[in-house]
């Protein structure tokens, strides 16, 4: 069945650090790949999302793109500040539904 | 944000108990989910619902049921709750089942089974 699989984490960068979080996944034909952010204490948001091979999603300074040659969509950001502290969720969607990743945690140090 | 409203937001249940957590939204979207969120897991789909009265399945659906006799309502409900159901829940809306349709979560139930 489908699957996503995200690092473990958890993360700890330093504010203007360069972050990548790796997510790959298992499918058949072409799901479309998405990444969510959850705030401490909240549900998760839709951070961006890439509906076919090559295709670049980007939101907040965040960045994934969807390599189906290589089954990733790694999520990316230049700079990263404290607000960016959050769990992050890879995660794709086939036949009305979401298969999401373990999840992976960020923490960001001023 | 999306209009969806969890409730109870928290609850701490005997084991054996018969529990139902509500999900209510006010954005008349069509399909609605509920998911359970565990450490190392992610999140896992319970159950979900693409209409009034039509539901299915999740990969963990046992031990839950759900029912949606309105729109704006989904319930689920933990018939005999046990100690592997301590878990956050959220509730999840869409108004399509298109490839590219993003979910809009509820801020979650945290349940624990004592």
């Amino acid at each position: 069945g489908d699957s996503v699989t995200q690092m473990e984490g958890p993360v700890t960068l330093s504010e203007e650090a360069f972050l990548t979080i790796n997510c790959t996944y298992t499918a058949t034909g072409y799901p479309s790949l998405f990444w969510y952010v959850q705030y401490p204490g909240e549900g998760l948001q839709l951070l961006l999302k890439a509906t076919k091979a090559d295709d670049k999603g980007s939101n907040k300074g965040f960045e994934a793109t969807y390599r189906k040659e290589t089954t990733s969509f790694h999520l990316e950001k230049g700079s990263v500040q404290v607000s960016d502290s959050a769990v992050y969720f890879c995660a794709l969607h086939r036949d009305n539904k979401l298969s999401f990743g373990a999840g992976t945690t960020v923490t960001v140090r001023a | 944000d999306a209009g969806i409203t969890q409730s109870p937001r928290h609850k701490v249940t005997e084991t054996g108990t018969p529990v139902t957590l509500r999900c209510h939204q006010t954005e008349n979207h069509r399909y609605m989910y509920w998911y359970r969120q565990d450490p190392g897991h992610g999140l896992r789909l319970i159950h979900y619902s693409y209409g009034v009265k039509d539901t299915d399945k999740g990969e963990v659906s046992d031990g839950y049921s759900v029912s949606r006799s309105k729109t704006e309502d989904f319930l689920l409900t933990l018939e005999s709750a046990t100690s592997s159901q301590t878990s956050v829940y959220f509730c999840a809306i869409s108004d399509t089942s298109t490839y590219n349709s993003p979910l809009h979560f509820g801020n979650g139930t945290r349940l624990t089974v004592t």
